[in-house]
């Protein structure tokens, strides 16, 4: 089996801070997604990626930026913080086109801004 | 877009009680329905899923059935346990070729009390 881990888990950050959030998959996956979680919001995507070095937008993009260094980490960056913001941001991966097609999560990195 | 709506939680309920969280989607394709459980600390993990209209799906006693013509994806389980506590999402895959992304809907949390 494999494993996504992400870090940091908890990150407190500043109105008006760029923060990073990082994102490592041993699974040898192709495809990688952020996701934001909310309480009463459901799952929304914020970025995914098919492959080393590309990028799609999701519904929820704005504010924020990716990276896919490499096929085993895929990064994403609130651009600026916004005070108050409370969320908890989940990294996946997946690979698709075979019978158990499905994705796999992290644990979460819990934002808080104040 | 594609869309996905879910029972409103928080739901409450009684061990050896039944349970239905309803699912209803929208899109324009043919699409893979999922369920996914989160329990508390962790990410989503794959309850099941079903590919084809008409057929179900089943896990750890929860069941679903894809209803292309009322284009929902209820969950069912006859008697839940207090292990079952959790959040419960509905999502969908659309089938366009290259399609990558999971839609999820809200979440429904459940607390089972013992």
């Amino acid at each position: 089996g494999g494993i996504i881990t992400q870090t940091p888990k908890f990150l407190i950050g500043q109105e008006g801070q760029k923060l990073t959030l990082k994102c490592q998959q041993n699974f040898n996956h192709d495809t990688m997604y952020w996701y934001r979680q909310d309480s009463g919001k459901g799952l929304r995507l914020i970025y995914y990626s098919i492959t080393e070095n590309d990028l799609q937008k999701g519904d929820l993009s704005e504010g924020y930026d990716a990276s896919r260094e490499k096929k085993s980490s895929f990064s994403l960056t609130v651009t600026s913080a916004q005070k108050n913001e409370m969320a908890v941001f989940l990294c996946a991966s997946s690979i698709w086109g075979i019978s158990n097609e499905r994705l796999f999560f992290g644990h979460g990195t819990k934002l808080s801004v104040l | 877009g594609d869309s996905v709506t879910q029972t409103e939680g928080p739901v409450t309920l009684s061990e050896g009680t039944s349970l239905t969280v309803n699912c209803s989607y929208e899109t324009k394709q043919y699409p893979t329905l999922f369920w996914y459980v989160q329990y508390p600390g962790e990410g989503p993990q794959l309850l099941f899923k079903v590919p084809k209209a008409n057929e179900k799906g089943s896990n750890r006693g929860f069941e679903a059935t894809y209803n292309k013509e009322a284009t929902s994806f209820h969950l069912q389980k006859a008697s839940v346990q207090e292990s079952d506590s959790a959040v419960y999402y509905c999502a969908l895959r659309g089938a366009t070729g290259g399609n990558n992304k999971l839609t999820f809907g809200q979440g429904t949390v459940l607390s089972v009390i013992p």
